[in-house]
């Protein structure tokens, strides 16, 4: 069974810093690309960032750019997502996601999803 | 950057009924479009990429058409599973959500 597990989310200050962390099995996690993608409470979905399947490509949303930074460890099978200087409007819940084809980052869809984690950025 | 837009925001029907959304993209993308249903608390699946393509297990009621800036997501016979929020996404220069169109029973 292919799957992505994500986990690091909770409660946290304005200002602050977390790490989120995406867990795959069942395929060969080095060679897909994966995205974050957020959902904000009763709203839609955004792209936040993408890392290529040999970690020598990344983009960011504008919203995040310079704030977030992803990476990967292929020899665990897991993806990360550093936050800093959160603020209000980075509360939402992150879903890690593979690109369709393997090797492929451009022009591909999202095929596999992890049930997302919650991140809750208050004071 | 590439706007998605989707309408209706809101769409009431009955089981039975053949529904549509539209998904507008601010450019041109070719067919790099993809649909993707979504249920509360639950991550979106994959339904139709390419367009018109449709993902291995999704039922047959599910089709999708478009080129360019225009594209189309119908639902033959909507059925009691159905009732959810999609979303269309263009993947033809990074990547971008359309707002989303929640399919309520009438």
């Amino acid at each position: 069974q292919v799957h992505l597990v994500e986990s690091g989310g909770g409660v946290v200050q304005p200002g602050r810093s977390l790490r989120l962390s995406c867990a795959a099995s069942g395929f060969t996690f080095s060679s897909y690309s994966v995205h974050w993608v957020r959902q904000a409470p009763g709203k839609g979905l955004e792209w936040v960032a993408v890392m290529s399947h040999d970690g020598s490509n990344k983009y960011y949303a504008d919203s995040v750019k310079g704030r977030f930074t992803v990476s990967r460890d292929n020899s665990k099978s897991t993806l990360y997502l550093q936050m800093n200087s959160l603020r209000d409007e980075d509360t939402a819940v992150y879903y890690c996601a593979r690109g369709v084809g393997r090797i492929q980052l451009w022009l591909s869809a999202f095929d596999i999803w992890g049930q997302g984690t919650m991140v809750t950025v208050s004071p | 950057d590439i706007q998605m837009t989707q309408s209706p925001s809101t769409l009431s029907a009955s089981v039975g009924d053949r529904v549509a959304i539209t998904c507008r993209a601010s450019q041109s993308i070719s067919t790099w479009l993809a649909w993707y249903q979504q249920k509360p608390g639950k991550a979106p699946k994959l339904l139709i990429s390419k367009a018109s393509s449709l993902e291995s297990g999704v039922p047959s009621r599910f089709s999708g058409s478009g080129s360019a800036t225009e594209f189309t997501l119908t639902i033959s016979s909507l059925q009691p599973d159905d009732f959810a929020t999609y979303y269309c996404q263009q993947y033809d220069t990074y990547w971008t959500f359309g707002q989303g169109t929640k399919v309520e029973i009438k």
